[in-house]
């Protein structure tokens, strides 16, 4: 079955970086898009942007354009997700989510992997 | 981009329907029909419910349907079961290749 398995909770100080991964399993892996959706604490869904599995061609939300990395293993079939320059309000559940080439929905995510920024 | 307008809240008795509205704007909700709702029980993942305004997927009751009229988007949940208490989102196609997400509702079951 469609599956993705993230990478586990992370724990960063203030100003460092993060990556998360994010392994795709039980379909053609360079066919669909992932997207990436962050909910901090007790709020709600807040979009980032995607990441083309196939070619590599990302789009970004303008607020996280510049300090937002997406970038895919084939090979592993994995994307990944890297943020920088960390503040507490980073602090949330970071989700991927399976898009369709021409599709608006996404379906499924994956569990999701808190990130918390504290000194 | 703005957040989608949601009530905070909304409650019905098991067996009876619930509506939730989705107010958005002509450059999201009202400028293509590409709005989709999530359901999120408490410390799980988001589930798609609806897409393409009102088209379920496989394995969704058909107690969920969706609509819009302009730009607000509807989900309705009818015979409502303890299940379905849930944070429920919308999302909409926003242009230029991006999504927008409401502000999330709480159903609530009585």
């Amino acid at each position: 079955q469609v599956q993705l398995v993230q990478s586990g909770a992370e724990v960063e100080k203030p100003g460092a970086s993060v990556k998360v991964s994010c392994k795709a399993s039980g379909y053609s892996f360079t066919s669909y898009l992932i997207h990436w959706v962050r909910q901090a604490p007790g709020q709600g869904l807040e979009w980032m942007g995607w990441v083309n599995a196939g070619n590599g061609y990302t789009e970004f939300s303008q607020k996280f354009r510049g300090r937002v990395t997406f970038m895919r293993d084939t090979s592993a079939t994995t994307v990944y997700m890297e943020m920088g320059s960390l503040t507490s309000e980073d602090t949330a559940v970071y989700y991927c989510a399976r898009n369709d080439y021409g599709s608006t929905w996404i379906a499924p995510w994956g569990q999701g992997t808190l990130v918390t920024v504290s000194s | 981009q703005s957040a989608l307008t949601q009530p905070p809240s909304a409650s019905g008795s098991p067996g009876q329907s619930v509506t939730i509205s989705c107010t958005g704007t002509s450059s999201d909700v009202g400028g293509y029909n590409s709005v989709s709702w999530y359901q999120q029980h408490p410390g799980k993942a988001p589930k798609l419910m609806i897409y393409d305004v009102s088209k379920r997927p496989s394995g969704v009751p058909d107690r969920f349907s969706g609509s819009k009229s302009g730009n607000t988007a509807s989900l309705t949940v009818s015979g409502l079961q303890a299940e379905d208490e849930a944070d429920y989102y919308c999302s909409s196609y926003a242009g230029s290749n991006s999504l927008v997400f409401g502000v999330g509702t709480k159903v609530t079951v009585l």
